[in-house]
């Protein structure tokens, strides 16, 4: 399978614990995109990366949130001290050439997070 | 105004017929536009792509952009109970990073 993989596909947390969640983009892809999706509601935009750098972070919140995108590796979406409020489903999204008016985003599963 | 619109509905239409879904944006210089379908508990995936205006088919599938009115609309014809999801109309923001959804409309189609 050559799609966006994403790891855990379900994460349950208790309040003040960390939450890591992982994207392998797609091969070839070196644009990553992370959303967060709740209930009911459309995705929104958290933050885009390039491999070793984030090049727009305007929809992540200002504090507990943070992305990297490694040379090698997975990219990481980390929140610290989860909250209640960060239930939701979070997606990752990869593209080939991001900027292109004809750029694709491909979405990976998923992954669910619960905070007990 | 919210940046990208969609109505809510729910829209149920009957298996065969047409389903129209719209969506406005308030972005002038958005290039790039999208339509995902996404069922209840799945990740997004892509049905259109639709960059001038005009209309792009593709199989049951028309969409059409109108820029200067802001607007962009998915046909289905001959609709299937299968098409039931709720599709996004997603929008590339000026600069070409940022890609805004909107909240989805929810299609029921009804054997």
């Amino acid at each position: 399978n050559a799609g966006v993989m994403q790891n855990p596909r379900h994460l349950v947390r208790r309040r003040g614990q960390e939450a890591r969640l992982r994207c392998s983009p797609m091969k070839g892809h070196s644009h990553v995109y992370w959303y967060r999706q709740l209930p009911e509601e459309g995705l929104k935009f958290m933050v885009y990366l390039q491999k070793e750098n984030i090049i727009d972070e305007s929809g992540m919140p200002k504090e507990r949130f943070s992305a990297e995108f490694p040379k090698e590796g997975p990219s990481i979406l980390r929140i610290q001290q989860v909250v209640r409020g960060d239930s939701a489903a979070y997606f990752c999204a990869s593209s080939p050439n991001a900027g292109a008016v004809t750029d694709t985003q491909y979405f990976g599963p998923g992954t669910r997070l619960t905070v007990l | 105004q919210k940046e990208v619109e969609q109505n809510s509905g729910p829209l149920s239409v009957p298996e065969g017929a047409i389903a129209s879904l719209n969506c406005t944006y308030s972005d002038r210089g958005s290039q790039s536009f999208f339509w995902y379908r996404q069922y209840s508990g799945k990740s997004p995936e892509l049905i259109m792509s639709i960059y001038s205006n005009g209309d792009k088919e593709d199989g049951r599938f028309t969409a059409q952009l109108n820029k200067a009115s802001q607007y962009v609309s998915l046909l289905i014809r001959d609709s299937q109970p299968s098409d039931s999801a709720t599709y996004l109309c997603a929008v590339i923001a000026t600069g070409g990073f940022k890609t805004i959804f909107g909240a989805g409309t929810r299609l029921f189609v009804k054997a």
